[in-house]
């Protein structure tokens, strides 16, 4: 069994500072590593993956998050927000490619507000 | 432009109507799923299909139903056995070849 959890359900930040959105993870396999961005009303859009290549991994709009299998973390960080960051953001994992649909399983979410 | 195409954007519903969803992909994906969203509690699966007139139930399939005659397409139905429908309700997509799913943009359901 997998589950995710996304350590913080509200992260504020001012503009133009760091970012960070914590994810911890558990996976009977090697896990493949998700993380999605929703904007107010809108679908999921993938910033990034994990998928056991580089341990650092760079997604869209400056984001990045690094794979620690010691830890089974997989946070999420940007070194400067912006306005337009201000979104829900999902971690999520999953345990083997394709259809399935034990094979996907998302954190509660984590709201990012943007302090002018 | 590939992608997946939900509709309406924005949909009311009496009480005791039956009401569906469309979803729309031309992507060429296998596998489609629906999935619930609630504040506060992520993403629930309602129902997901991984064929042509093949579909399972997921967590929470009470008070919904799907068909999949069409590979590119995969309606929710909210039938009146839903006591609690009102949600924004997404719709994905996703291949054998790739490992992360494809969204809609949405449908937000409220009953009025």
């Amino acid at each position: 069994a997998q589950s995710v959890t996304q350590l913080d359900s509200h992260v504020s930040v001012s503009e133009g500072t760091p970012v960070l959105l914590r994810c911890n993870y558990s996976s009977s396999y090697s896990p493949s590593l998700f993380w999605y961005v929703q904007h107010p009303n809108k679908g999921l859009q993938l910033l990034l993956k994990y998928t056991s290549a580089a341990t650092l991994v760079k997604g869209i709009n400056g984001f990045e998050a690094e794979f620690k299998k010691s830890e089974t973390s997989f946070h999420l960080t940007k070194p400067s927000a912006h306005m337009s960051d201000a979104a829900e953001y999902f971690c999520v994992v999953s345990d083997r490619a394709g259809g399935g649909a034990d094979g996907l399983t998302f954190g509660k979410g984590t709201h990012l507000i943007i302090q002018p | 432009d590939g992608g997946i195409t939900q509709s309406p954007k924005y949909l009311f519903r009496k009480e005791g109507q039956n009401v569906t969803l469309s979803c729309e992909q031309n992507l060429n994906h296998d596998a489609m799923y629906w999935y619930r969203q609630d504040p506060g509690q992520g993403l629930r699966l309602i129902y997901y299909s991984q064929i042509v007139n093949d579909f399972q139930k997921g967590d929470i399939a009470e008070g919904y139903s799907v068909s999949r005659e069409k590979k590119e397409s995969f309606p929710l139905t909210v039938t009146s056995a839903q006591k609690n429908p009102t949600a924004f309700y997404l719709c994905a997509s996703r291949s054998t070849g790739y490992i992360e799913a494809f969204f809609g943009q949405g449908t937000r359901l409220t009953v009025v």
